[in-house]
């Protein structure tokens, strides 16, 4: 079975200031974790992804992710928020290799003020 | 361009007229589904497909059915909507071999509203 739990329904940063969008996961399994971001009126599109490689995942427009198997979490981050980072973001786990039935997170939405 | 296509983008229809959302996919995906996205649910999956003839139920099936005859196209069918399958909807694909961190890629959805 696999699970995961977005922390903050609602983040809301300043431009300019870090962003941290939390994820942590379960499964029973050595997992594949992704981040996906929906803006306004949009469908989803991949931010980054973890399989398995490098812990530390760089993502596009700055983002990045770090998996840490011991807290079980992906958290999402970035250094300097911009207001085109606004949306709603989703923390996704799957089972790699065989059948792929992700689960998504509840999405975290992202607010910035100028 | 790869790309998954879902219509109509828009639709109000009446409580109890069959209505059936088209999904297309051109990048020979085995792996196919529906979701619906509802405030503060986050996206649920509706039903999904592995290939061809297979099809699967997810979280929230009731009251939808789908079908995939062919390996692009994965049509959702609500044969009598209801005002709480009023709902954004996004079909998505991604490739089913067995390799680990398949992308799922999604079509820019459908707002549906059952009235």
């Amino acid at each position: 079975a696999q699970s995961v739990t977005q922390l903050d329904s609602h983040v809301s940063v300043s431009e300019g200031t870090p962003v941290l969008l939390r994820c942590n996961y379960s499964s029973s399994y050595s997992p594949s974790l992704f981040w996906y971001v929906q803006h306004p009126n949009k469908g989803l599109q991949l931010l980054l992804k973890y399989t398995s490689a490098a812990t530390l995942v760089k993502g596009i427009n700055g983002f990045e992710a770090e998996f840490k198997k011991s807290e079980t979490s992906f958290h999402l981050t970035k250094p300097s928020a911009h207001m085109s980072d606004a949306a709603e973001y989703f923390c996704v786990v799957s089972k790699p290799g065989g059948s792929y039935i992700p689960t998504f997170g509840r999405g975290t939405s992202l607010i910035v003020h100028p | 361009e790869a790309q998954v296509t879902q219509n109509p983008r828009y639709l109000i229809t009446v409580t109890g007229k069959k209505l059936t959302v088209t999904c297309s996919q051109n990048m020979n995906h085995e792996y196919m589904s529906w979701y619906r996205q509802d405030p503060g649910l986050g996206l649920r999956q509706i039903y999904y497909s592995m290939n061809v003839e297979v099809t699967d139920k997810g979280d929230v099936p009731e009251g939808y059915k789908v079908s995939r005859k062919e390996k692009r196209n994965f049509p959702l069918i609500l044969e009598s909507p209801s005002p709480n399958q009023t709902s954004l909807y996004f079909c998505a694909s991604s490739s089913g071999q067995q390799i680990s961190g398949n992308t799922i890629y999604f079509g820019e959805g459908s707002w549906l509203t059952v009235v």
